[in-house]
């Protein structure tokens, strides 16, 4: 079982969409959870973390944590083209170290 | 400003050479990783290093080696290059390690070993 998994896609939306990502976890040891964006052929951004449970908005992004579930997932409203990226799930576990999953790759058709 | 500079961007190597992949940051950052990125995989960290003279592994130490002399300089060493090695390679900074989950990512380095 992969430490960090997410679906690889592609997920497919309209414009003006809710894209909704998803992230499972295996540690439950794990603390601290990040969303990346990853434009092709660029590095990675943070866009979102999250430490508790529950819901954390930051205008069109929303990350939600259950940890009893070992999920986390991204929600993105008014889904544009520009949100079109591959988007990274990343967990800090014990031992301080950050574990990614393979990425979502999002595509938002106009 | 220029943040993490990665250089080269591109590199072919024959199996068997090595090489240097450099990483400077001007950003008084104390930690420093190195990643590599496989097609459609995430982010492995290889290694890491909390300040001027401290290094340790990450998840696939084998076949690198770094070192950490200065706070701005971070370079990975390939030695006898493998095919299994090509990748494109991520040099990061933060100010306050990945606690934050704020990295500071280099432009990368595709590397291929032929």
């Amino acid at each position: 079982q992969k430490e960090v998994e997410q679906n690889s896609g592609p997920l497919s939306v309209p414009e003006g969409a809710i894209a909704s990502l998803n992230c499972t976890y295996s540690d439950r040891g794990s603390q601290s959870f990040f969303w990346y964006r990853q434009y092709s052929g660029k590095s990675p951004e943070l866009i979102m973390f999250i430490y508790s449970n529950g819901d954390k908005e930051d205008g069109r992004f929303t990350a939600q944590l259950n940890k009893a579930s070992q999920y986390v997932s991204l929600l993105i409203r008014d889904s544009q083209p520009s949100d079109s990226a591959t988007y990274l799930c990343a967990v800090i576990k014990a031992g301080n170290m950050l574990t990614f999953g393979g990425g979502t790759r999002l595509m938002v058709k106009p | 400003n220029a943040g993490v500079t990665q250089t080269p961007k591109f590199r072919i190597l024959k199996i068997g050479q090595s090489m240097t992949l450099q990483c400077t940051q001007d950003m008084n950052h104390n930690y420093m990783y190195w990643y590599r990125q496989d097609p459609g995989m995430g982010l492995k960290l290889i290694y890491y290093s909390v300040g001027a003279g401290i290094t340790d592994k990450g998840e696939v130490p084998n076949g690198y080696n770094v070192s950490r002399s200065t706070t701005e300089d971070f370079p990975l060493r390939l030695e006898l290059a493998a095919p299994s090695q090509t990748s494109v390679y991520f040099c990061a900074s933060s100010p306050t390690g990945v606690g934050t989950g704020e990295l500071f990512f280099g432009e990368g380095s595709r590397l291929t070993v032929l």
